[in-house]
């Protein structure tokens, strides 16, 4: 079975710092997909990002950049030079190709409480 | 942009009632699901529904609820008889694939079951 794992629970930072947080999973598959959601205060689930197994290249969005490292199980999320609208609840979560046994559903990690603080 | 909606945003409701939750995808979509979250804890698969039929539906989702589309652009969840368990936040979500394909999420309803 599929299992994703954010062991941060919670983290605190002051605006400007770079965080980072972290993402590790468990699948059988060889094919998978992965994404991160932001949950802002006013509780909707934000899409940010999806990646593919196959696909370790790392991503910059803006502030934002992602880590993937297939050797690890890890797809690792940085926020450079944080800002209090960052504040959120952030899941990292799993999806299955054709053929998984989880296949079209999302597993999702337990999430990470982010605070910037001015 | 395109986007899922979903009513009504709040919900009371007494234990044993029956509710409706209801949710229009996103229109070129085919994969509709929904996910619930109990306050402070991670969302939680529920059911996937594919062609007027269900996908896949984990162990939370038993006798008591069902989903519908009765039209071509609602898609509901029921609870027949509600438990104060059920009091969460359900998110309806739409895809226009499964798998690789992202998941859009609705902004929630979330329910209270007194």
């Amino acid at each position: 079975a599929q299992k994703v794992t954010q062991a941060q629970t919670e983290i605190s930072v002051v605006e400007k710092e770079d965080v980072t947080l972290d993402c590790v999973y468990e699948t059988r598959d060889t094919t998978y997909y992965l994404f991160w959601y932001k949950q802002p205060p006013s509780g909707e689930l934000v899409f940010l990002i999806r990646r593919n197994s196959f696909d370790e290249q790392n991503e910059i969005s803006g502030r934002y950049s992602w880590n993937f490292q297939k050797s690890t199980s890890s797809f690792n999320f940085t926020i450079t030079a944080s800002q209090v609208v960052d504040s959120a609840v952030y899941f990292c979560a799993l999806s299955e190709a054709a053929g998984g046994t989880s296949y079209g559903k999302l597993t999702f990690g337990q999430g990470t409480i982010l605070t910037v603080h001015p | 942009e395109p986007e899922v909606t979903q009513t009504p945003s709040h919900q009371v409701t007494q234990m044993g009632q029956e509710v409706i939750l209801r949710c229009v995808p996103i229109s070129n979509h085919l994969y509709f699901y929904w996910y619930r979250q109990i306050l402070g804890q991670k969302v939680e698969f529920l059911v996937s529904f594919y062609n007027n039929e269900i996908s896949e539906k984990s162990e939370i989702f038993d006798d008591q609820f069902s989903v519908e589309r009765p039209d071509g652009s609602n898609f509901t969840l029921k609870i027949r008889s509600t438990k104060l368990e059920d009091s969460a936040m359900y998110f309806c979500a739409s895809s226009v694939d499964q798998g690789e394909e992202t998941q859009y999420f609705g902004p929630g309803t979330r329910l209270l079951v007194l």
